[in-house]
């Protein structure tokens, strides 16, 4: 069954404090991996996709990666406006159908 | 340009009633796929329609059906509405299959 899984659930960093979110997926045929920012009661923004294995992206304070099993999204030196929850989804087949994780509930204290 | 719209915001049902949910894409893009959303879960897959036609179905009842118009905007209509189906609905549109989708704000939807 296709699947893709989160860790941690939630996480609370202080303000700089750099850490890493897991998403691990087994997707058959996956086509691309993608990571999603949602603040409360809006839809997702989008932030990166991911196709091949060793991939890396970038934007800001933000490091995504990919391996052929799990993507890693890496925050570097936080700031308590980078609080959301991300979301990890992975692409599959022909059509659009993308299967979203759970997501990790991310709070920066300052 | 603008990005994917969705109408309306909010909307209150009570069971048994029927609701159309409304979602026009960005320009240009041909695709779009509605979610479901329930608090503290991520967005689960409804339907996902490409030039009109209907290209993949979630796991949901056939209570849930949804077009694609001329112009690439598309409905959601949920019929005979239980309590089950108070959720967050987004619609989310793309380019091309099998890239990247740009989400709407969402409807939120309470049913009692």
């Amino acid at each position: 069954e296709d699947q893709v899984t989160q860790s941690p659930e939630a996480l609370r960093l202080q303000e700089g404090e750099s850490s890493s979110l897991n998403c691990s997926y087994t997707v058959s045929g996956l086509r691309g991996l993608f990571w999603y920012r949602q603040d409360p009661g809006k839809g997702p923004e989008f932030l990166f996709t991911l196709y091949s294995a060793g991939e890396e992206k970038e934007k800001e304070r933000l490091k995504a990666t990919l391996t052929k099993k799990e993507s890693f999204l890496h925050i570097t030196a936080p700031k308590p406006e980078d609080s959301a929850t991300y979301l990890c989804a992975a692409g599959k087949g022909r059509d659009d159908k993308i299967i979203f994780g759970k997501g990790t509930r991310l709070h920066i204290l300052p | 340009d603008a990005g994917v719209t969705q109408s309306p915001t909010h909307l209150i049902k009570t069971r048994g009633q029927h609701v159309t949910l409304r979602c026009s894409p960005i320009s240009g893009h041909k695709s779009v796929s509605w979610y479901q959303q329930v608090l503290g879960q991520g967005p689960q897959f409804i339907f996902q329609y490409y030039e009109k036609e209907e290209r993949g179905r979630g796991n949901f009842p056939d209570r849930f059906s949804a077009r694609q118009f001329p112009n690439y905007s598309s409905e959601l209509n949920v019929n005979a509405l239980l309590l089950g189906d108070s959720a967050l609905y987004l619609c989310a549109s793309s380019s091309r299959t099998g890239y990247e989708q740009f989400f709407g704000p969402g409807t939120r939807l309470t049913v009692l």
